[in-house]
């Protein structure tokens, strides 16, 4: 069975860009959950979607958005990008049935930021 | 709202010996689940052992363990035998049990593990 694949798996950009990053679940996982991983600080959630639907955030500001597509895979942007946001983009995809579901986590997308 | 402290950023041990990491967590809930992931150099995050808090059994696999103290609100990793292929970064996290926050991990801050030939 493949595992949650991400790409790209580096991504660089200009202080100012866009980035989008792509995440594909497991086949079969109708959630995903997106982290930002910044040095020394573990991983910090980001975005929650499943069936298509937004259904959480974490305190990130507005220009951090996504979606997910009727395939379930989803994407990551993030807008007028600064330094700061320069670290590792971590996508991790679950089924939850009866509020069970665990965590499959991708390899990730190092973003930098210049 | 919940906390995972992981106070040892870096840890060493000698290949073949024992050892253990440290987590701390704080939750005002009941029911919730404890995991230890390993993050090696290949970035992949990988589910090493979980525990359900409602069990008071500690949860093993293979030559991982924990010393799971729900008053104290304490979930240690202990790895026996340790391997060259253990080093890695270690993330302690914490998820809620209630069905409408089950999408909510969170995460200590690691501890790197140096696993000494």
């Amino acid at each position: 069975e493949a595992g949650v694949t991400q790409s790209p798996t580096h991504l660089i950009k200009t202080r100012g860009q866009q980035a989008t990053l792509r995440c594909s679940p497991i086949s079969g996982h109708t959630s995903v959950y997106w982290y930002q991983q910044a040095l020394g600080l573990g991983l910090q959630f980001l975005l929650w979607y499943d069936e298509g639907e937004e259904r959480n955030r974490g305190n990130f500001p507005p220009r951090f958005s996504g979606r997910q597509f009727p395939n379930y895979s989803s994407e990551l942007n993030v807008n007028a990008l600064e330094l700061e946001d320069s670290a590792l983009y971590l996508c991790a995809s679950s089924l939850v049935v009866a509020g069970v579901g665990e965590q499959y986590f991708g390899p990730g997308t190092r973003l930098t930021v210049t | 709202a919940q906390t995972v402290t992981q106070s040892q950023p870096e840890m060493s041990v000698q290949e073949a010996e024992t050892v253990t990491l440290s987590c701390t967590y704080d939750t005002s809930e009941s029911d919730y689940y404890l995991f230890w992931y390993k993050q090696p150099p290949s970035r992949q995050m990988i589910l090493v052992i979980r525990q359900e808090a409602y069990k008071q059994q500690n949860a093993t696999e293979n030559r991982f363990s924990v010393n799971f103290q729900k008053a104290a609100k304490s979930f240690s990793l202990k790895i026996s035998d340790s391997q060259l292929g253990d080093a890695a970064m270690y993330f302690c996290a914490y998820r809620s049990a209630y069905t409408y926050l089950t999408y909510k991990y969170i995460f200590g801050t690691g501890t790197r593990l140096k696993v000494l030939a």
